[in-house]
């Protein structure tokens, strides 16, 4: 099984500033199969980016991911006051799916 | 536009089976590469795959939960089904249904994600 380590668990920023999370897989993971997810309280988690860099549908681009291998990063430009949510990378191998522990992104 | 729905039982005894439908509307469970995961999150705490299934009825499941899982498909009633076994305490959760598309090498991510349901384990 390949898990799936966060940074930070809890990131404290500003409306404005600039979010970068980290998920670390613990072995290499095809980039093909890296997906991102936000998660709001109270609803399902929705699709933001997949195949690590592609954005879904309707997902704004202030929105991007980047990496390869183990090491694989969700950047936010810059913060929106809808963007305050907790966020998931997964990752498919092997016939199974795994999901990291989630950042917390909060208002500072 | 698909959406699904999951829907059944919000309570079940500890040792019984757990047992919930996902419904599929704006579109055919049967059409495509797609696959229909079953997830689940006990509140609080983060997100789990618990299985899927092929529209041809091919299965994967997690390796932590496969002794207990069963997941099926019902194409005339365009739905598919999670049944869970032997539940406990630690089977509590929000369970979600969502769909993927794999293609060669390419790769949807989990969308769309159905809405939830709440499934407490107690006596």
């Amino acid at each position: 099984e390949i898990v799936l380590t966060q940074s930070p668990g809890t990131l404290s920023l500003s409306p404005g500033e600039r979010a970068t999370l980290s998920c670390r897989a613990s072995q290499s993971v095809s980039s093909s199969y890296l997906a991102w997810y936000q998660q709001k309280p109270g609803q399902a988690p929705r699709l933001l980016i997949y195949g690590a860099s592609s954005r879904a549908t309707g997902i704004p681009d202030r929105f991007s991911g980047s990496g390869s291998g183990t090491d694989f990063t969700l950047t936010i430009s810059r913060l929106e006051p809808e963007d305050f949510a907790v966020y998931y990378c997964q990752q498919y191998g092997s016939s199974e799916f795994t999901f990291g522990p989630g950042t917390k992104v909060d208002i500072k | 536009q698909v959406q699904l729905q999951e829907s059944g039982p919000g309570l079940v005894k500890p040792s019984q089976t757990l047992s919930l439908t996902c419904t599929v509307s704006g579109g055919s469970i049967s059409s495509g590469s797609y696959y229909w995961s079953w997830i689940r999150q006990p509140a609080g705490k983060g997100l789990e795959w618990i299985g899927r299934i092929y529209t041809s009825g091919s299965t994967n499941y997690n390796p932590s939960l496969k002794s207990r899982v069963t997941i099926s498909v019902d194409t005339s009633k365009n739905q598919f089904s999670l049944k869970l076994s032997s539940v406990t305490a630690a089977d509590t959760a929000v369970y979600y249904c969502a769909r993927d598309l794999r293609y060669y090498d390419f790769w949807s991510g989990f969308d769309p994600w159905g809405q939830g349901t709440l499934v407490t384990v107690s006596s």
